[in-house]
């Protein structure tokens, strides 16, 4: 079975403060992905990588940074916390061959003080 | 663009009753659809999928039919459980061949079953 491991399950942080959060897969996939969730909006697309140190902006990728630098590890960097990115931060990772699904790690809870 | 639209929730259902929820999408070309569950606290988990009109997914008594000629990719199951009692996403994948293929995702149905 797909693996996809975050690093923390809840996490709290403070305004201004630079937060990393982590994603670890075992399964040798292409692409990764970083979502947030909040209630009433879904699941918003943040970054996605489709290779090592290649990225993508998603569709909220403002205040977002990633990092690939191993295939296994994609990670996601808020630059400045700030409160209105207190939320729960989701990973998923699939191979690079189409029409394949997504695998989700457990999520981080992430609040901004 | 791509979209997905679910049927509105919340949903609350009894013990062993017959469950559907919409799912019906607008996308160019034959995307791959898929059904997600999110158990409370948890990630979303692949609950079946299919990749081409006429397939039917199916796992832990759940169906769903990809129909081609009503957008459409409903999900059933004849005798729901309190365990079954999570948030379901509807997905289909864009058609990007080169680079990362991505999810787009419906707004999400949670289901609560009362004992």
């Amino acid at each position: 079975d797909v693996k996809v491991t975050q690093s923390s399950r809840y996490l709290v942080k403070r305004t201004g403060e630079k937060v990393f959060l982590e994603c670890v897969q075992d399964m040798d996939h292409e692409n990764m992905f970083w979502y947030r969730q909040d209630p009433g909006l879904g699941l918003r697309l943040i970054y996605f990588s489709y290779d090592v140190k290649m990225k993508e902006k998603g569709d909220i990728p403002e205040g977002y940074s990633v990092s690939r630098e191993k295939k296994e590890r994609f990670s996601l960097i808020l630059e400045s916390a700030s409160t209105n990115q207190t939320s729960m931060y989701l990973c998923a990772s699939r191979t690079g061959y189409l029409n394949q699904p997504q695998h989700f790690g457990d999520g981080t809870r992430l609040s901004i003080l | 663009g791509d979209s997905v639209t679910q049927m509105e929730g919340p949903v609350t259902l009894s013990e062993e009753a017959f469950l559907t929820i919409n799912c019906t999408y607008t996308a160019t070309g034959y995307p791959s659809l898929f059904w997600y569950v999110q158990y409370p606290g948890e990630g979303l988990q692949l609950l079946l999928k299919a990749t081409k009109a006429d397939d039917k997914g199916s796992n832990k008594g759940f169906e769903a039919t990809y129909r081609k000629e009503t957008t459409s990719f409903h999900l059933e199951k004849g005798s729901v459980q309190v365990s079954d009692s999570a948030v379901y996403f509807c997905a289909l994948s864009d058609q990007k061949v080169q680079g990362a293929q991505k999810l787009v995702f419906g707004q999400g149905t949670r289901l609560t079953i009362n004992p």
